[in-house]
This record gives structure tokens, C-alpha cells and sequence, in this order.
């Protein structure tokens, strides 16, 4: 049973530029929720995806985006990347609303650093 | 002030210690309550979830929720150097519909020492 898999592990890009992150939810799942982690601190919420729409979204400026595919894949993008969005960037799956006691299943994330 | 409180440690015990780990928080919208372990260069890993309050036991684990003081705790008994690694709280509101929003503790660096 595959649990959650992200793409690629690790990413060095520099600022200004874009990146793009991706995710395929564990088998069985149908919700994508994007979280970033700094270094030394918890993760934060940055949005959800279910049924390829954004359900709700955390406080990041809208250089943050993303989108959810028929599969329930997703992908992160971020644009005009700034020195501070380097952080280890998580995608976690869970099945259904959350009313239906779906725990967030994570996977090991992708490593960004911005030079 | 934090919504979700968690000392960072470091905590360091010996192999064998019992290990008290807690989190605090000002939100009594917070239902769903969660502990997680996180290894180094992983992703956090679901160790422990809990909407009720009172204690929720798993193997060497015991997760204990008061809604009342606003207070959770994560107990492992019998720690082994495999404990190493560092554990986050997470809570979230009950309403929220499909959200997925949950907020995190700082997270407590672990280290059991054979």
C-alpha cells in the first residue's frame, strides 16, 4: 500500500525564480493539504485541494498555488521565491471531510532552499 | 501568543525511562487532537489521534486529552533509542469542515540514550 510520495526530495533554486512541487496522495485518499515546515519549528498549514478545488487556504500571499488533478495528485507552486520560503514543503492525504475522523497521512516532503 | 504551545527541548533520558511530553493551548474549538513523531529528514509520522477527552493507550503509548485545562499529553513507556526523533502535537477545530488545517506544536526533540 503506497503511503504519500512527493517530488523531488530536493530542490535548490534562486531567488525570483519558480518552482513547482509535486504529491500523490496514499492509495485509497482523495485530499491533498499542503503544509510548510522551517527549520526548527512545526509545519503550517498552507492549503487543501479536494474534488481539484482549493477548499481552504492558510496565511501565505497568493505567490503560493496549487491544483489537484482528476488522480488526486497535486502540485505546489510557488513564484517569485524569496530567501525566507526556503523550509522542507509537506504534502499529506486523507480521505473524505474531515467530519469522517480522516487523520493526515504525510509524506517525507521536498527539501527547498533558496540561494 | 501561540495558539499551540509545546516546549522544544531538548529532553534527554535514559533507555528505559517513562517520557512525558505536553502541549497547551488557548483554542476551545480544538476537537481532534493528534500526536506525531518525526524522524529526521522524514515527514511526520501519525502516532496517536484522539477527539475525546481522557486517555488513549497504544502499545508503549498513552495519549491523554483535558479539555478542561487545555492541556494534552503524549506518555511513552519503556523508551528505546528508536524514540529519538522529534514529536509534534496537532489539534484542530470541530466544524471545519474539509479543511485539513491543523495547527502544530513547535515540537519537542526526544533523545533516549542506551
Amino acid at each position: 500500500d503506497a503511503g504519500v510520495t512527493q517530488s523531488p526530495t530536493h530542490l535548490i533554486k534562486t531567488r525570483g525564480q519558480q518552482v513547482t512541487l509535486r504529491c500523490s496522495p496514499k492509495s485509497g485518499h482523495d485530499t491533498v493539504s499542503w503544509y510548510q515546515q522551517a527549520l526548527g519549528q512545526g509545519p503550517q498549514f498552507i492549503f487543501q485541494y479536494y474534488e481539484e478545488e482549493e477548499r481552504q487556504r492558510g496565511n501565505f500571499p497568493d505567490r503560493f498555488s496549487g491544483h489537484q488533478f482528476p488522480n488526486y495528485s497535486s502540485e505546489l507552486n510557488v513564484n517569485a521565491l524569496l530567501l525566507g520560503d526556503s523550509a522542507l514543503y509537506l504534502c499529506a492525504s486523507s480521505l473524505g471531510p474531515r467530519g469522517s475522523n480522516s487523520p493526515l497521512h504525510f509524506g517525507n516532503g521536498t527539501r527547498l532552499t533558496v540561494t | 501568543q501561540k495558539e499551540v504551545e509545546q516546549d522544544p527541548g531538548p529532553l534527554s533520558v535514559p533507555e528505559g525511562a517513562i517520557v512525558s511530553l505536553n502541549c497547551t493551548y488557548s483554542n476551545s474549538a480544538f476537537q481532534y487532537f493528534m500526536w506525531y513523531r518525526q524522524y529526521s529528514r522524514k515527514g511526520p509520522e501519525l502516532l496517536m489521534y484522539t477527539y475525546s477527552s481522557g486517555n488513549k493507550e497504544d502499545g508503549r503509548f498513552t495519549a491523554q486529552v483535558d479539555k478542561s485545562s487545555k492541556y494534552i499529553s503524549l506518555f511513552i513507556r519503556d523508551s528505546q533509542p528508536s524514540d529519538s526523533a522529534t514529536y509534534l502535537c496537532a489539534m484542530e477545530p470541530y466544524g471545519s469542515g474539509n479543511t485539513g488545517k491543523l495547527i502544530f506544536g513547535q515540537g519537542t526533540t526526544l533523545q533516549v540514550k542506551p
